[in-house]
């Protein structure tokens, strides 16, 4: 198993462009996750899915959007980069709400 | 206690010493009490999910309580090794749409 993968694990972005951060799990979780680290912070929750065709917001949700359209996907779009969404994004998967989660590698983003 | 708080936030031990450091959180409304131990450069791997008031948990050197009550755990590592250098991060589950992450302990162990 590979377990939860992210793509890439580094990209630079201009300010106003949009991309799409890849999250996939060989482990038919139906919980998914995605994260952001800061400086100073704690793992914060952008948004989070409970199984496919069901998603919804978290702590900090505005300027990302995200689909779960196969129990494996859970892709995390920036509609427009600001530099504020420069940050270590992680996507997490798990079997039930209360149980461990799985984190990805992680992937660096920079907003010019 | 209105977020995850833990401390100290950073700590560094002698390779063989015993160290142990705390997470509180929100009494009320409690569902689940997670840690994490994050290493540079990799992601976080879950060592315990703690629910009951009480519980205890070990995992080989490292073991971890919980009071629910009083809103905090305790995570001990017994005769520190250098490869338990690493982050320790508490988070409250209080329900999946409340996570909270605590910032973590960085342990530093020096042989």
């Amino acid at each position: 198993n590979a377990g939860v993968t992210q793509t890439p694990k580094f990209q630079v972005l201009k300010t106003g462009q949009s991309m799409t951060l890849q999250c996939a799990q060989d482990m038919n979780h139906e919980y998914m996750s995605w994260y952001r680290q800061d400086p100073g912070m704690g793992l914060r929750l952008i948004h989070y899915s409970v199984g496919a065709g069901i998603t919804d917001q978290g702590e900090v949700p505005n300027g990302y959007n995200v689909s779960r359209s196969t129990t494996e996907d859970f892709p995390l779009r920036l509609l427009s980069a600001a530099p504020s969404q420069t940050s270590v994004y992680f996507c997490a998967s798990s079997s039930d709400r209360d149980h461990e989660q799985f984190f990805g590698p992680g992937t660096r983003l920079t907003v010019l | 206690i209105l977020n995850v708080e833990q401390s100290p936030q950073s700590l560094h031990v002698q390779e063989g010493d015993s160290t142990n450091f705390t997470c509180s959180f929100p009494s009320s409304n409690f569902y689940a009490l997670h840690w994490y131990r994050w290493e540079t450069a990799k992601s976080p791997e879950a060592l315990f999910v703690m629910t009951l008031n009480g519980d205890e948990k070990k995992k080989g050197r490292i073991s971890a309580t919980l009071n629910t009550k009083e809103g905090y755990s305790y995570l001990y590592i017994k005769g520190s090794q250098p490869e338990d250098s690493a982050t320790y991060l508490c988070v409250d589950s209080g329900g999946y749409q409340k996570v909270t992450f605590g910032i973590g302990t960085k342990l530093q162990v020096i042989p």
